[in-house]
């Protein structure tokens, strides 16, 4: 199984950077994923890193470091419509999607 | 595109009824997976298939059964709803290393 940890909430001003770390222990990586979720709805896909590094899309970047177990996603420039939950999920070999409980984000003017 | 659907979309139900949520999904993807959410909890698995005619568990699988007979449909059961599985059940699908695409989710209310 996994053990993910994330931070519970994070507050931010408009037009600052936020990141978020989340940590893992795993006996099966194949992947890590963030996924952005606004309150009543789905969870929608953001990122995914296999291999160490960082992978930039917009203005959110995740970065992976296997051997650190250890992930950040990145939001730049925060909008107001960024408030929401960021949800870290790893992959086992199986397929199957472990997820930590989430960060609140939110936006203040 | 109507991706992944999930019906109904709420239910309320009094302790010890049955019902069975359906999944269906339009893009011809290997595995699909129930999830459950509560409040701190984050998205738990409850079960999940990597194809047609074959189930496995998750994390959280007692109380819940499913079923896999057509390719897009991973249809999920409560035998005996108890007040414990109040909750907002989110179906997902994948294939190969894609990300996971969710649905818009059940919420389920046991009174």
């Amino acid at each position: 199984g996994q053990n993910i940890d994330q931070p519970t909430e994070m507050t931010a001003t408009e037009g600052a950077i936020v990141q978020i770390n989340c940590t893992y222990q795993t006996s099966g990586f194949n992947g890590l994923f963030w996924y952005q979720q606004h309150a009543g709805e789905a969870p929608t896909f953001l990122s995914y890193n296999v291999l160490d590094g960082l992978e930039e899309k917009g203005r959110f970047s995740s970065f992976l470091s296997r051997s650190k177990g250890y992930s950040y996603l990145l939001l730049k420039e925060l909008q107001m419509k960024d408030s929401a939950s960021y949800l870290c999920a790893v992959r086992e070999r199986d397929y199957k999607l472990s997820f930590g409980a989430g960060t609140t984000v939110t936006v203040r003017a | 595109n109507a991706g992944v659907t999930q019906t109904p979309k709420f239910r309320v139900l009094k302790t010890g009824q049955s019902m069975t949520l359906l999944c269906a999904q339009d893009m011809n993807h290997e595995y699909m997976y129930w999830y459950r959410q509560d409040p701190g909890m984050g998205l738990r698995l409850i079960h999940y298939s990597v194809g047609e005619g074959t189930t496995a568990k998750g994390e959280v699988p007692d109380g819940y059964n499913v079923s896999r007979l057509k390719k897009q449909n991973f249809l999920l059961g409560l035998e005996s709803a108890a007040p414990s599985q109040t909750s907002v059940y989110f179906c997902a699908s994948a294939t190969g290393n894609q990300p996971q695409h969710f649905g818009d989710g059940t919420r389920l209310s046991i009174l």
